[in-house]
C-alpha cells in the first residue's frame, strides 16, 4: 500500500494561517464510513503528539487554532494564528480498509514559521 | 495518567530478530475499547505503522511487514511485545508503542532507537 500524500514543506509568518493537505484513495481517506483521519505534530527528538482525530476533533489541551477537515479523498489541517512553537513536522494518518485493515501515515510536512 | 515505555536491545545484528516490549502503566491493558500499536520511524524519515493488537489478542499488521512481524500481549505483566524477524539495515529506526482508538494513537511512548548492524 502507498503512504498518504502530503507536501514536504509548508510555511507562514507569525499570525498567518497555513493549510496542509493529505491525499489518499477510496480505500482509506475517502473510504466508506471511514472518518478516522488523524493529524500528529512532532518536534525534533520527540514522540508525535495527537492534534486532530476523526477528521476534525481536538484532544483536550490542543489549541483551537488547529482544525481539521476532509473533502473526498483529501484531508486538511489548518493552523491559524501561527506561533513560533508550531514549527514542527506534521503527519496525517488514516484507517485503511478492505480485507486487511491497517493504518496508513502520510510522508510528513515540515512546517516552518518564518 | 497513562504511560507507555518501550524497552529492548538497542543493537541487533542483520538477519536476527528484533524484540521490543512496551510496558503500560496508569490504565488497564484489558479495556476492549483500545488497541495497542507499534509504529517506527527511520532516522530522518517519516512514521510507519507496524501493527496493533486488541485486548482479546486480535492482531492487525502492515501488509508490507506482515510476513516478518508478530505482536503479542501479556495482560498479567501489562505489556505488549513486537518481534520483527530477518532484520536488515533498513529496519534501523526509532520504535514507538502507542494506545490506539479507532486507528488513532492518542498516547505514545517516548520511543527507543534500534540499530541493525554487525
Amino acid at each position: 500500500q502507498s503512504a498518504l500524500t502530503q507536501p514536504p514543506s509548508a510555511s507562514g509568518s507569525p499570525g498567518q494561517s497555513v493549510t496542509i493537505s493529505c491525499t489518499g484513495t477510496s480505500s482509506d481517506v475517502h473510504g466508506y464510513g471511514y472518518n478516522y483521519v488523524s493529524w500528529y505534530q512532532q518536534h525534533p527528538g520527540k514522540a508525535p503528539k495527537l492534534m486532530i482525530y476523526e477528521v476534525n476533533k481536538r484532544p483536550s489541551g490542543v489549541p483551537d487554532r488547529f482544525s481539521g477537515s476532509k473533502s473526498a479523498n483529501t484531508a486538511s489541517l489548518t493552523v491559524s494564528g501561527l506561533q513560533a512553537e508550531d514549527e514542527a513536522d506534521y503527519y496525517c494518518s488514516s484507517h485503511a480498509g478492505g480485507n486487511d485493515p491497517h493504518v496508513l501515515f502520510g510522508g510528513g510536512t515540515r512546517l516552518t514559521v518564518l | 495518567q497513562l504511560q507507555l515505555q518501550e524497552s529492548g536491545p538497542g543493537l541487533v545484528k542483520p538477519s536476527e530478530t528484533l524484540s521490543l516490549t512496551c510496558t503500560v502503566s496508569g490504565d488497564s491493558i484489558t479495556n476492549s475499547n483500545y488497541y495497542w500499536a507499534w509504529i517506527r520511524q527511520p532516522p530522518g524519515k517519516g512514521l510507519e505503522w507496524i501493527g496493533s493488537i486488541s485486548s482479546s489478542g486480535r492482531t492487525f499488521y502492515n501488509p508490507s511487514l506482515k510476513s516478518r512481524v508478530t505482536i503479542s500481549l501479556d495482560t498479567s505483566k501489562k505489556q505488549f511485545s513486537l518481534k520483527l524477524t530477518s532484520v536488515t539495515a533498513a529496519d534501523t529506526a526509532v520504535f514507538f508503542c502507542s494506545r490506539e482508538e479507532h486507528s488513532t494513537s492518542h498516547y505514545w511512548g517516548q520511543g527507543t532507537l534500534v540499530t541493525v548492524s554487525s
